[in-house]
């Protein structure tokens, strides 16, 4: 059985940083091209972050609003992907999706920014 | 950034009848390999995202038949047969051809 498990979220101030952690099992994730999603409160849904497998050198790709702020990673030894988020913003506030392409997602985690 | 315009954003049918919801994208999303990445998923209340049509037409993994996808370059419908209960929540188009990644604005299916 395919498992994705996020953690991570919270509330925090503008500016401030978050790690999202994604544990998964289930499928052979050292080939997987790994996926963050979100979800904002409006319920619009919006690609943030991709990293290839060790295959591909792990090459990563963000959205435009994202680059420079988020980090996508991830530790095969651990079947597990991680986004860190710094300087964030308001507008950053969503439910965080991992997933594996559109296959496989996760429960989802709330990150929220306010002062 | 590839814009998918997703009609109608609300339906409400009876159980038993059949819908259809149609999805445009600003370009053609035929890719270089001769494959168009349009897929379709389905967020049930309270749930994340479930892929439910592949590739225009290929149903996703425990997707019943009663769904069924068509289409193609810029042009594209979800059909469900026979809507049933379970099918309620919010269906979403998403291109995966060009990047970045872009999603529909969803249609929402309530149960009359």
């Amino acid at each position: 059985e395919v498992q994705v498990l996020e953690s991570g979220g919270g509330l925090v101030q503008p500016g401030n940083s978050l790690k999202l952690s994604c544990a998964t099992s289930g499928f052979t994730f050292s080939t997987a091209w790994m996926y963050w999603y979100r979800q904002f409160p409006e319920k619009r849904l919006e690609w943030v972050a991709r990293i290839k497998a060790k295959s591909n050198n792990y090459a990563t790709d963000y959205t435009e609003s994202v680059k420079g702020r988020f980090t996508i990673s991830r530790d095969d030894s651990k079947s597990s992907i991680y986004l860190q988020m710094n300087n964030l913003k308001e507008e950053d506030t969503a439910i965080y999706y991992c997933a594996y392409y559109f296959d496989y997602w996760g429960q989802g985690v709330m990150v929220t920014v306010s002062s | 950034d590839v814009v998918m315009t997703q009609t109608p954003p609300s339906l409400s049918v009876a159980i038993g009848q059949s819908v259809s919801i149609s999805c445009k994208s600003s370009q053609s999303l035929v890719y270089s390999d001769g494959k168009t990445y349009l897929h379709w998923l389905l967020q049930s209340p309270g749930q994340s995202p479930k892929l439910l049509i592949y590739q225009v037409s290929n149903l996703g993994s425990g997707v019943p038949d009663r769904f069924s996808g068509t289409g193609s370059q810029k042009d594209f419908t979800l059909k469900i047969s026979r809507v049933e209960a379970e099918d309620l929540g919010v269906y979403y188009c998403v291109q995966a051809t060009h990047f970045p990644l872009t999603f529909g604005s969803g249609t929402k299916l309530e149960i009359k």
